[in-house]
């Protein structure tokens, strides 16, 4: 059973640029979330999707936006890059974002703005 | 507002010794826990949840709400558990981190 599968694993971008980054739940699963991790501020929830619906956000700023496909791939997408947001982006999915199965993380992917 | 809080940064034992790892969190409702572990150069990965009280490698964990406690326990320490361990608390399709206990096991 493939695991959650993050593309890519790595980026480098200029400041003022926007990214887009994908994930791919397991297969299945209709829930997938996005975390920020960075030394600093550890794991921050970004939002989460449930077939193609935002159920939640974050306190982050309007930059970072998302979406969810009807196969339930999911992209983020962050505007206006600022060197403050490199970080490892976690995505996480879940069989219905049910809390009692937990859920199951990418290896992520490492954004670098220069 | 809820909160997870782990109040070690690093936490040093060593081989066979017990290890405890402190999580306490900040909910007024029933709360949904879980520990997670990051091995070097790995993803995340889901360690116990609180509801289903197993045991994986040996770790246990139980909820005390009294003290607002999910503690993360071993009885012996083995070099391999060396590891970040992070506590979450699962709320709103969301889960709200703790902010992880280095677990560091020396021969």
């Amino acid at each position: 059973k493939a695991g959650v599968t993050q593309t890519p694993r790595y980026l480098i971008k200029t400041r003022g640029q926007q990214v887009t980054l994908s994930c791919s739940p397991i297969s299945g699963h209709r829930s997938v979330s996005w975390y920020q991790q960075t030394p600093g501020q550890g794991l921050q929830f970004l939002f989460e999707y449930f077939s193609e619906t935002q159920r939640n956000k974050g306190n982050f700023p309007g930059r970072f936006s998302g979406r969810q496909f009807s196969n339930s791939r999911s992209e983020m997408n962050v505007s206006t890059l600022e060197l403050g947001d490199s970080a490892l982006y976690l995505c996480a999915s879940s069989l219905e974002g049910n809390r009692d199965y937990g859920y199951t993380f990418g290896s992520g992917t490492r954004l670098t703005v220069v | 507002a809820q909160r997870v809080t782990q109040p070690e940064k690093l936490l040093s034992v060593f081989k066979g010794a017990p290890v405890e790892l402190k999580c306490n969190y900040s909910y007024s409702g029933s709360p949904e826990l879980f520990w997670y572990v990051q091995y070097s150069r790995q993803r995340l990965q889901l360690l116990l949840r609180h509801i289903s009280r197993e045991s994986i490698k040996g770790f246990t964990a139980d909820l005390n709400k009294g003290e607002t406690s999910f503690h993360l326990k071993k009885p012996f320490a083995q070099e391999e558990d060396s590891a970040m361990y992070y506590c979450a608390l699962s709320r709103s399709y969301k889960l709200i981190f703790g902010s992880g206990t280095r677990l560091l096991v020396r021969p």
